[in-house]
Formats: C-alpha cells, sequence, structure tokens
C-alpha cells in the first residue's frame, strides 16, 4: 500500500509567489518522521525540512514551512518568495524506525 | 569532501553483464541506504545496513541483486545479468545511528545513472 501521496505531479507558481506542495502519508505508528527533499536536475537529493510526529509546532527552515496536520496526516510544504532556483522535483518521505519511503514527486516550474 | 560519494557517476552495461556500484557514506555514519530511482518516479528502498549488518533487504527486486558492506563503511551494490528494466538511478545515502527518528536524516550522494542496453 501506498504510504506516501504526493497529488500533484507538476506545479507552476510565479516568481516571488508562495506555492503549496500536497503530500498525505499513511501510518500507524505513533512515532515517525516526515522529511522534504529537492531534487534539482542535477539529481542530488538535498535535504530541506524535517517535522517530529510529536512536535508541537510546524517546522520552519528559512522560506520552507511545513503545514503539518497530524490528525489529517497531511505535511504540506510551503515555499514562500519562490525563486527561479526552486524549479526542481519536490520529494516528500516518511520514515518510520529504519524505514524510509518516499512519494512520487510534484514537479515545480517557477516562471519568471 | 565530506559528502557521500558514489562511484561511477555513469555506468552503461549490455544486458547480462554484471555491474558493481560503490558507496563511500559520510565518516561515522552508522545506518546505509541504498534506493533505485526510476525516471520520473521518487527512491525506492532496496535495502539498509547498520554497520555490517544487513537488516533490511525488502527491497531488493531479485536475487539478481546484492549488496555488501562488510567492514562497516564503504557499500557496494552488485547486479547480477542485467535487465533493461534494471536501468535507472541508483542512490546511496549514510545517516547517524539512529537515536532519534530526526537523526535519521538522510545524506544522500549524487547516485550512479545505470543503463542496460
Amino acid at each position: 500500500a501506498q504510504k506516501i501521496t504526493q497529488t500533484q505531479p507538476g506545479m507552476f507558481v510565479q516568481e516571488k509567489e508562495a506555492v503549496t506542495l500536497d503530500c498525505t502519508y499513511d501510518t500507524s505508528d505513533p512515532s515517525y518522521g516526515l522529511f522534504w527533499y529537492k531534487q534539482p536536475s542535477s539529481g542530488e537529493m538535498i535535504f530541506l525540512i524535517y517535522q517530529g510526529s510529536y512536535d508541537q509546532q510546524n517546522a520552519t527552515e528559512g522560506r520552507y514551512s511545513l503545514n503539518f496536520q497530524k490528525a489529517r496526516k497531511s505535511a504540506n510544504l510551503v515555499i514562500s518568495a519562490s525563486q527561479l532556483g526552486d524549479s526542481a522535483m519536490y520529494f516528500c518521505a516518511m520514515r518510520e524506525e529504519e524505514d524510509m519511503r518516499f512519494g512520487a514527486g510534484t514537479r515545480l516550474t517557477v516562471k519568471p | 569532501g565530506a559528502g557521500v560519494s558514489q562511484s561511477p557517476r555513469y555506468k552503461v552495461a549490455k544486458r547480462g553483464q554484471d555491474v558493481a556500484l560503490r558507496c563511500d557514506p559520510i565518516s561515522g555514519h552508522v545506518s546505509l541506504f541504498w534506493y533505485q530511482q526510476a525516471l520520473g518516479q521518487g527512491p525506492e528502498f532496496l535495502t539498509y545496513f547498520q554497520n555490517e549488518a544487513q537488516l533490511d533487504k525488502s527491497g531488493l527486486p531479485s536475487d539478481r541483486f546484492f549488496a555488501e558492506r562488510p567492514e562497516g563503511s564503504v557499500s557496494t551494490l552488485k547486479i547480477q545479468r542485467t535487465q533493461q528494466e534494471d536501468s535507472a538511478v541508483y542512490l546511496c545515502a549514510s545517516s547517524l545511528e539512529v537515536g532519534s527518528l530526526r537523526e535519521g536524516e538522510q545524506f544522500f550522494g549524487p547516485g550512479t545513472r545505470l543503463t542496460v542496453l
């Protein structure tokens, strides 16, 4: 069964605007971690942000914030003030124990 | 460098050939993961090591795939009798000893792009 679902294959955003990338997950484990990674065309996976299942506050890292809604099992990534360099694939991932599973990704294109 | 390195970066193999992909994790990282990423897809888990012990190999797609980490540092993913469906990017990641899920943040290498003709 799919554990991580990213329903947006592609998204477009105008430069300097904010964009939200959706992620929902499925787990019965009360302890888990949620990650977002960016993968530019060069192929490397770049860590963006982390949210623990017990964290009370939404995680923020610079222009990235995670809209964590535990009851709905969603962990959407919000990118504020989009830049042309934000154009890339974005993957949501969940870790339970040693196991790490990724979603299918969302391709974000920032328009000038 | 201090990051995860992988070699070769690109590999072209004829169908039926054996290949070996190398991963050098970050020094001191206990956990090491291999993923397969097909074009346009997210990484799919293959196998996981904690030091030299292979704790999970449930993601290996067939018995043609074999991974080892004999001294708990460098790891090799071997694919025997390669098939066209093996064409993908193979990513290696390492992480600190898992004391908390936050410490499970994985640092990825640049990947090896395997093309089987």
